[in-house]
């Protein structure tokens, strides 16, 4: 069974780094890019980028580039979002999903609430 | 970046109803559109993929149709939990987006 398990919610404040995790399992994870999407409270879906994480490249949202960094760690099948200092504005939830050949997401994380607040 | 717009916003309907949504796109995707539904507190699920395809496991009720810039979702006889809001998303180019949502409400 293919499952995507994220890692538990964050408080942070302000100009603080964070990094959150997405496990894959139940399929051969190098196979299939890793999309990141971000939903802020009472908001609909923003698609925030992808890797392949057979040679790591990745695409960014305009909106998200330069902000946030996407990578993986292949050896335990693990694809992480990162900022080096979260703002107000980053306060969301922000599912990671399997992105096949067409980039349809069938498979989804549970989410990851990031609350950013001094 | 291609912009994705869905109509209605919000709709209310009995069960029982047939329901359609559409979306379009700013630019032709062929049929790289894909539609979600997400109920509250969840993540979303992949209900249509390839404008068309039905996401295996998903009830038949759904379906989806169009190509180009002018896309629908259908659910042929509204149930209690069909409950949610439903995105488009087009995977035609970089960055992916998405619609803005369309919730419906039972009545």
């Amino acid at each position: 069974e293919v499952q995507l398990v994220q890692s538990g919610a964050e408080v942070k404040k302000p100009g603080e780094s964070l990094r959150i995790s997405c496990k894959g399992s139940g399929y051969t994870f190098t196979n299939y890019w890793i999309t990141w999407v971000r939903q802020m409270p009472g908001k609909g879906l923003e698609w925030v980028g992808r890797i392949d994480p057979h040679d790591s490249y990745t695409n960014y949202s305009p909106s998200f580039r330069g902000h946030v960094t996407i990578s993986t760690d292949n050896s335990i099948a693990t694809a992480y979002l990162q900022w080096s200092s979260v703002k107000a504005s980053d306060t969301a939830m922000y599912f990671c999903a399997t992105c096949g050949g067409d980039c349809y997401s069938d498979y989804w994380g549970q989410g990851t609430l990031v609350t950013v607040s001094s | 970046d291609i912009q994705m717009t869905q109509s209605p916003s919000s709709l209310s309907a009995s069960v029982g109803d047939r329901v359609t949504i559409t979306c379009r796109a700013s630019q032709n995707i062929r049929t790289y559109l894909n539609w979600y539904q997400q109920k509250p507190g969840k993540a979303p699920k992949l209900l249509i993929y390839g404008a068309s395809s039905l996401q295996s496991g998903v009830a038949s009720r759904f379906s989806g149709s169009g190509s180009g810039t002018d896309f629908t979702l259908t659910i042929s006889s509204l149930q209690p939990e069909d409950l949610a809001t439903y995105y488009c998303q087009q995977s035609h180019s970089s960055p992916l987006t998405f619609g803005q949502g369309t919730t419906v409400e039972i009545k």
